[in-house]
């Protein structure tokens, strides 16, 4: 069973800032990793697949990267609106697990 | 248009059995993977297992193995999670979710006596 653990749980910036976020793997994944944005109340929306490709869509603000065991997900300027929390799943090995979540907060 | 459309709100007694359901449109059912994802009140997300259409290839997560059942009928397009005797401890929202990113507006499933 793989483990994601992703960092931090819980995260406060400005309107502006550059934010990252962490996720690694327990095992090697190659690059079978989604990231997804949920807020409140909604259903979890698919930002990156893949690790790196954005999903047709989702602003160019939102990124991510890495391969193997280590991710990172980057918003490059943080918008109002992106306030949410936000989760890494790994699709190797199936049925799938999910980081944590990262909270993400407006300071 | 993709659209995974689950069934509505239950609300049930322990010990009662249930089985939701999932509609898929707008894409090739039997081509991907689809699971289901749940989500206790304020809580993250687990997977609690995954079925490919196509030859109901089912995988589970350990931590639900034997607690839930995941089927498909590929002639209508739709996926079920099935208890057969639920918990106080199964009250949550309950997503399906394909591998291609395409989810269900959520099952709120509640379970009191």
């Amino acid at each position: 069973d793989i483990q994601m653990t992703q960092s931090p749980s819980s995260l406060s910036a400005s309107v502006g800032d550059r934010v990252t976020i962490t996720c690694q793997a327990s095992q090697d994944i190659s690059n079978y990793l989604n990231w997804y944005q949920q807020k409140p109340g909604k259903a979890p929306k698919l930002l990156i697949y893949d690790a790196s490709n954005l999903e047709t869509g989702v602003p160019s603000r939102f990124s991510g990267s890495g391969s193997g065991t280590d991710f990172t997900f980057t918003i490059s300027s943080l918008q109002p609106e992106d306030i949410a929390t936000y989760y890494c799943q790994q699709y190797d090995n199936l049925p799938g697990t999910f980081g944590q979540g990262t909270r993400l907060e407006i300071k | 248009e993709v659209q995974l459309v689950q069934s509505g709100a239950e609300v049930k007694k322990p010990g009662e059995s249930l089985k939701i359901s999932c509609k898929g449109s707008g894409y090739s059912f039997t081509s991907y993977w689809i699971g289901w994802v749940r989500q206790m009140p304020g809580k993250g997300l687990e997977w609690m297992g995954i079925i490919y259409p196509g030859d109901s290839d089912t995988r589970y997560s350990p931590s639900f193995q034997g607690q839930v059942t995941i089927s498909a009928d590929k002639s209508i397009s739709t996926a079920y999670l099935q208890w057969s005797s639920l918990k106080a401890s199964d009250t949550a929202m309950y997503y399906c979710a394909s591998l291609i990113g395409y989810w269900g507006q959520g099952t709120l499933v509640t379970v009191s006596s």
